[in-house]
């Protein structure tokens, strides 16, 4: 079945070090992207990749990064200048990225830091 | 960026039809307007979405006002799986295929 797996789906890190989340997609989507998830909050845009080789930030990039090298993967970095990474972050891929299209979101990675 | 109000939270009892209300005064005549709910601990998922005419699934239907400033999720029958928090969504062209989240609402189904 065609889907979104992100890994690890719990993520323990401690101050300083740099991780690096999984998002892996095999529904030909030309279209991802990185959500970050705070507590009794709504979603909230990180990056997002309309096409390989090609991304753009979203409204709180600052201490992440991403690569897109394959269309099936885009995977998410929390760097160390990311001040308060402890969230539920959520990876979602779209056929296109035109308002006629809905999301597939992953199951996401609870990162913690410790 | 247009908005959406929706109520912050809302009460069903199981098997009886729930109406989920949704206010975007500020629609663009070009935003769709797409539903999302999302179980705790788990990543949102699509319910439906649609631009003027009312529309239907195996989910839910989706009245949209003649104006469309604002739309109405029907759950036709409630079920304990349908408790979630539901968010009502506007989506342009011009936005690169971003979701913009608000708050959404909270569904609780009494058994």
């Amino acid at each position: 079945d065609g889907g979104i797996t992100q890994s690890p789906k719990y993520l323990f890190r401690k101050e300083g070090q740099n991780v690096t989340l999984s998002c892996e997609q095999n529904l030909n989507h030309d279209a991802m992207y990185w959500y970050r998830q705070d507590p009794g909050q709504g979603l909230r845009l990180i990056y997002y990749s309309q096409i390989v080789n090609d991304f753009q930030k979203g409204d709180i990039a600052e201490g992440y990064s991403v690569s897109r090298e394959k269309k099936e993967s885009f995977p998410l970095t929390v760097t160390s200048a990311q001040k308060n990474p402890t969230a539920f972050y959520l990876c979602a891929s779209m056929l296109y990225s035109g308002p006629n299209y809905g999301y597939t979101f992953g199951s996401g990675t609870r990162l913690t830091v410790v | 960026d247009a908005k959406t109000t929706q109520p912050n939270s809302m009460e069903s009892n199981e098997e009886e039809p729930v109406h989920l209300p949704c206010n975007h005064s500020t629609i663009s005549g070009t935003d769709y307007i797409h539903w999302y709910r999302q179980l705790p601990s788990q990543g949102p998922e699509y319910v439906i979405h649609g631009l003027t005419s009312n529309v239907n699934n195996r989910m839910a239907s989706l009245a949209i006002a003649e104006d469309r400033k604002s739309s109405t999720l029907i759950l036709h029958r409630a079920t304990l799986r349908d408790a979630a928090v539901y968010y009502c969504i506007l989506r342009s062209s011009n936005q690169g295929g971003k979701l913009i989240f608000g708050q959404g609402t909270e569904l609780s189904v009494k058994p």
